[in-house]
């Protein structure tokens, strides 16, 4: 059964402080891993998706990174409208490919 | 317009009573999904279709049922509402193939009395 455990659950940061959010997994084989957005009140929405250890993406003051057991999402002098929920969701091989979510992380930057 | 919308946003009602959540999407996707989320607990699959003839149960499928009436529309049903089944519930479609993500509804937001 695959897992994916987010932490820290809740992350509070200046605007400007850097930080890293977590997402460690456990499948048995990695097809894909996902990162998404969702704002109060609304869907989530893509961010990233993964593939391979080593891989990087960058959208604008975002980063994601992978290696075999965890990928993180890197915030570069985060602004207030970073604010979110981060969820991560993985995909497995040889099975319906249905994703699989952590419980997310709630990032609040202060301005 | 959005490619995924849910109706409705918001619903009140009381125990007992049945309920129906729609949901239709101008992606052309053949994959639908409904998910529920309760804080701590993230997002957890109820029930998913990979075509209209293709009906599958998720995790957390007990006191749901579903209806694919078309490509392009997936309803999830509350036979008998109860409680614990208060929470915001989200439509996904994704495309068939390789890249899996998701597309995700506004959300309907449910209250059981």
């Amino acid at each position: 059964e695959d897992q994916v455990t987010q932490s820290p659950e809740a992350l509070r940061l200046q605007e400007g402080e850097s930080s890293s959010l977590n997402c460690s997994y456990t499948v048995s084989g990695l097809r894909g891993l996902f990162w998404y957005r969702q704002d109060p009140g609304k869907g989530p929405e893509f961010l990233f998706t993964l593939y391979s250890a080593g891989e990087e993406k960058e959208k604008e003051r975002l980063k994601a990174t992978l290696t075999k057991k965890e990928s993180f999402l890197h915030i570069t002098a985060p602004k207030p409208e970073d604010s979110a929920t981060y969820l991560c969701a993985v995909t497995s091989q040889g099975g319906s490919y249905i994703p699989t979510f952590g419980r997310g992380t709630s990032l609040i930057v202060h301005p | 317009d959005a490619d995924v919308t849910q109706t409705p946003r918001n619903r009140i009602t009381k125990t007992g009573k049945r309920i129906m959540l729609e949901c239709s999407q101008t992606k052309g996707h053949d994959r639908m999904y409904w998910y529920r989320q309760d804080p701590g607990l993230g997002l957890r699959l109820i029930y998913y279709s990979f075509d209209v003839k293709d009906i599958n149960k998720g995790e957390i499928s007990d006191g749901y049922s579903v209806s694919r009436q078309a490509q392009a529309k997936f309803s999830l049903s509350l036979e008998s509402a109860i409680p614990n089944q208060t929470a915001l519930y989200f439509c996904a479609t994704s495309e068939q193939g390789p890249n899996e993500k998701l597309f995700f509804g506004s959300g309907t937001q449910l209250s059981v009395l």
